[in-house]
């Protein structure tokens, strides 16, 4: 199993709709994640950190779930700006490293 | 507010030549990182500082050397470019030194090896 894999879409969806995107994990130790936003030839932009059950900030809500060993990150209310591939992100062994998943990719369309 | 800053944007070379990816950071973070993007995966950790003079190879090492100047600047050097060193070069920071925090980027170094 990798350290952190996702679906890698696309996921198309129309404006307005609700879409949730999940990532799995392997190393049961786990406890901070994150999730970025890439724009296609753009750096990776911070979007949310998950540390603990999950975290919600406007139309996103990210959950952590321990027990199956998955993260998930739910956009409501689409919208055309959202389109974008979103990394999901887990630690890697020792201190100070992360991993990144290669990406889940949402087109949302009109 | 500048973050994270690399030079330069966008290099080609020819295979054999030699090169310095340049990166700054004004976040007086304690931990920088050097990644490749190639297309269809994920990033992948070529070399990161854990603080300012110590470096330590990451999953994608060989061909390339790091210097960390000081707390600012981490630079990436290769030594005699390869085709299949073509990709974008994207460095990064983080206040971590224990721990896990997010990292910062910056907007990358496009590379293509001839």
């Amino acid at each position: 199993r990798k350290e952190v894999e996702q679906d890698p879409g696309p996921f198309n969806v129309p404006e307005g709709a609700t879409v949730a995107f999940n990532c799995t994990y392997s190393n049961s130790a786990s406890q901070s994640f994150f999730w970025y936003r890439q724009d296609c030839r753009k750096e990776p932009k911070l979007l949310m950190s998950v540390y603990s059950s999950g975290n919600e900030d406007g139309r996103f809500t990210a959950q952590l779930n321990r027990a199956s060993q998955y993260i998930s990150l739910l956009i409501r209310d689409s919208k055309l700006s959202d389109s974008a591939t979103y990394l999901c992100v887990g630690p890697r062994g020792g201190y100070n490293k992360l991993i990144f998943g290669a990406g889940t990719r949402l087109a949302v369309h009109p | 507010n500048a973050g994270v800053t690399q030079t330069p944007k966008f290099q080609v070379l020819k295979t054999g030549q030699s090169m310095t990816l340049q990166c700054a950071q004004d976040m007086n973070h304690n931990s920088m990182y050097w990644y490749r993007q190639d297309p269809g995966m994920g990033l992948r950790l070529i070399y990161y500082s854990a603080s300012e003079g110590t470096t330590d190879k990451g999953e994608v090492p060989n061909g390339y050397n790091v210097s960390r100047l000081n707390k600012r600047e981490f630079s990436l050097r290769l030594e005699s470019a390869a085709p299949s060193q073509t990709s974008v070069y994207f460095c990064a920071s983080s206040e971590a030194q224990e721990g896990w925090q997010p990292q910062h980027f910056g907007d990358g170094t496009r590379l293509s090896i001839l």
